[in-house]
């Protein structure tokens, strides 16, 4: 079945670091691709989403592109920022019923 | 604000009782999903309803049961509460239940259910 897999965390970096949490998948079809970010004590966000191969997704300076070759969803951002550490999710949707099927998540920690 | 309002935000009870969670979708979403997430299970889909009727079932216990209503709300409704239970539940909500470049998924802040 369809499946997504992260990296696993936590991942420390410094504050203006460059960030890459790696996200692939698996899927019989053509999913559309979301990155979820949930900050601590707080829900879920979507972050960017992208439907089709080469779409790029972005939002708050977080950028992430459809690699329908690779079957990846990587996530990047040029300079982080504390305000940044939050847990982020990949995960995707096909399928008539519209569930999406997440990757464990990956903790993120920025560090002053 | 993703506009999906859940309530309660908080919630703590004993084993074996019953609590009831509240869930109000986007305004004019007709899709409803519950979504359960712990630290040993991770994020989990519960269950689903389109404009009233149950229209896809994940790992939802036979202990907890869901009903959507004619104004769209949602109630998830946890029974026979155990200790495992605690977690924190999850409120979604769509336009449609079918997949589209457009149809996105949006959550609320979620209930803390802590039972003890």
């Amino acid at each position: 079945g369809d499946s997504v897999t992260q990296m696993e965390g936590p991942v420390t970096l410094s504050e203006e670091a460059f960030l890459t949490i790696n996200c692939t998948y698996t899927a019989t079809g053509y999913p559309s691709l979301f990155w979820y970010v949930q900050y601590p004590g707080e829900g879920l966000q979507l972050l960017l989403k992208a439907t089709k191969a080469d779409d790029k997704g972005s939002n708050k300076g977080f950028e992430a592109t459809y690699r329908k070759e690779t079957t990846s969803f990587h996530l990047e951002k040029g300079s982080v920022q504390v305000s940044d550490s939050a847990v982020y999710f990949c995960a995707l949707s096909e399928g008539s019923n519209y569930q999406l099927i997440w990757g464990a998540g990956t903790k993120l920690i920025i560090k002053p | 604000d993703s506009g999906v309002t859940q309530t309660p935000k908080h919630l703590i009870t004993a084993t074996g009782q019953r609590v009831t969670l509240r869930c109000s979708p986007r305004s004019g979403d007709l899709s409803v999903y519950w979504y359960q997430q712990s630290l040993d299970q991770g994020l989990q889909f519960l269950i689903q309803y389109y404009n009233g009727e149950e229209r896809a079932k994940g790992n939802i216990l036979e202990r907890f049961s869901a009903q959507q209503f004619p104004d769209l709300h949602s109630e998830l409704n946890l029974s026979s509460l155990e200790l495992g239970d605690s977690a924190l539940y999850f409120c979604a909500s769509s336009a449609s239940s079918i997949p589209s470049s457009g149809n996105t998924i949006y959550f609320g802040e979620g209930s803390w259910l802590t039972v003890v």
